[in-house]
């Protein structure tokens, strides 16, 4: 399979807890992108990366939260101490803009579902 | 960005032809439609885009008029498996951080 993939799929943890998740993006891919969605909504931007600069960071995107592309391949999003309200679908997703084109096609990853308890 | 309006849900049959409609008033010269499918516990897929007329791929087509304030996704002939949520999308691009603002979307329901 050579689509995004992330890693854990379910993530449990009790509040207070940090937590890492890993998104590996389609190969050659030099955009990557994290998303959060919750229950009914449709998925909130957090932060972005052209190779491995992060380029754009959304407000949703509190102190707690980190995310780093070291090598401009996979990249990981770690939250420190956890609360109730980071409970969500973490959502990755990678493109790479054809040359010369207008635009570009985001592909998505399954995501990742955090549970805080 | 644009600002996208569509309808929360939609009922269909097996074998019907769907159509959902997304108000864009505020649309850029420049800016693209997108359509995205989000099936439960699933990241969104591509549908298709478009940027005026009529667009088609082999799942859907869009329907863009003159004034590009509006698109139609159309869906030929829907099964079961296109019971999804289906996102409306303007404004993302290549030349900018091509970060996708998505709304609630229509969340479909196919009936047998």
């Amino acid at each position: 399979d050579t689509g995004v993939s992330q890693n854990p799929r379910h993530k449990i943890t009790k509040r207070g807890q940090n937590v890492t998740f890993r998104c590996d993006p389609i190969s050659e891919h030099n955009r990557l992108y994290w998303y959060r969605q919750t229950l009914g909504q449709g998925p909130e931007f957090l932060t972005y990366f052209q190779n491995e600069a992060q380029l754009e960071k959304s407000r949703l995107l509190s102190d707690r939260f980190s995310a780093e592309r070291p090598k401009g391949s996979f990249s990981t999003l770690e939250i420190q101490r956890t609360e109730q309200g980071d409970s969500a679908m973490y959502l990755c997703a990678s493109s790479l803009p054809p040359e010369g084109a207008p635009t570009d096609t985001q592909y998505f990853g399954p995501g990742t579902r955090l549970t805080v308890l | 960005l644009a600002k996208t309006t569509q309808p929360i849900s939609m009922d269909s049959y097996e074998g019907q032809e769907v159509n959902i409609t997304c108000s864009h008033n505020n649309i850029a010269t420049n800016d693209y439609i997108t359509w995205y499918q989000q099936f439960p516990s699933q990241g969104p897929r591509f549908i298709i885009q478009g940027y005026k007329t009529k667009v088609t791929n082999e799942v859907a087509s869009l329907f863009i008029p003159a004034d590009r304030k509006s698109s139609t996704l159309s869906l030929p002939r829907v099964s079961l498996s296109d019971t999804a949520v289906y996102y409306c999308l303007v404004g993302h691009g290549s030349s900018n951080t091509g970060k996708l603002i998505f709304g609630q979307g229509t969340t479909l329901q196919v009936k047998p």
